[in-house]
């Protein structure tokens, strides 16, 4: 059983068009995360959510919108797709970092690897 | 604000070589929490340790082993008896407690080239 899971893991799109990609984790975490890779392969948060309510936005432009309609889930919509675009997203879980002081490490998903063309 | 640096771009051993990884940090928090993940060919990031600013045991996992040292900001790491299979780029990360959200900051990673 995968424990997060992304679709799709391929994305291939003209600019302008809008795509989401979904996850979903079944550890049964509270927040889930979005991050970014780009060609050099530098990781970067996108945002966080703990059940269903937004922790981190990093100074993502607005056509990236974060649902999370369980907190088992947390899709990506991305809207107007642009060339910068291209990057492999990454969704990730953790149990709550804000219970406990252990801190806890995020577990990630295979990852999409989006395209524009 | 968080940084985290790993020196070395892409690293070259032959098979059996033991190879150690860099990591240098900064953060003003006093609770931080530090991670190695490794991400082979196939893409996946995969969770290998983590270590709490309190804990300063360093720890030996097979042929993995860590060294954490608080007083020059470092938390290395290091694969002994490298094998092919140890190709990867290897991220590490840092998390600070003070903001209870578990951001992640990465390391730009080394890339881990094993020659058989």
């Amino acid at each position: 059983d995968t424990a997060v899971s992304q679709t799709p893991k391929y994305l291939v799109t003209q600019m302008g068009n809008d795509k989401s990609i979904k996850c979903e984790q079944n550890l049964g975490h509270d927040t889930m995360y979005w991050y970014k890779q780009d060609s050099k392969k530098f990781l970067k948060i996108m945002f966080s959510y703990n059940n269903k309510e937004l922790i981190i936005n990093e100074t993502v432009p607005n056509r990236f919108s974060p649902k999370s309609p369980d907190k088992a889930h947390l899709n990506l919509h991305i809207n107007s797709l642009e060339l910068g675009d291209s990057a492999v997203y990454f969704c990730a879980s953790s149990q709550d970092p804000r219970v406990g002081s252990q801190g806890y490490e995020a577990f990630f998903g295979q990852g999409t690897r989006l395209t524009v063309v | 604000a968080q940084k985290v640096t790993q020196a070395q771009t892409e690293i070259s051993v032959v098979e059996k070589e033991d190879v150690t990884l860099d990591c240098v940090y900064e953060t003003r928090d006093t609770t931080y929490y530090l991670f190695w993940y490794k991400q082979p060919p196939s893409g996946e990031l995969v969770f290998l340790i983590r270590r709490n600013s309190f804990d300063e045991q360093n720890e030996i996992s097979g042929r993995y082993s860590w060294n954490f040292q608080k007083s020059t900001s470092s938390f290395n790491f290091t694969i002994t008896a490298s094998q092919v299979v140890d190709s990867a780029v290897y991220f590490c990360a840092l998390s600070e407690a003070y903001y209870g959200n578990n951001r992640l900051a990465f390391g730009k990673g080394n890339q881990v080239v094993v020659i058989p």
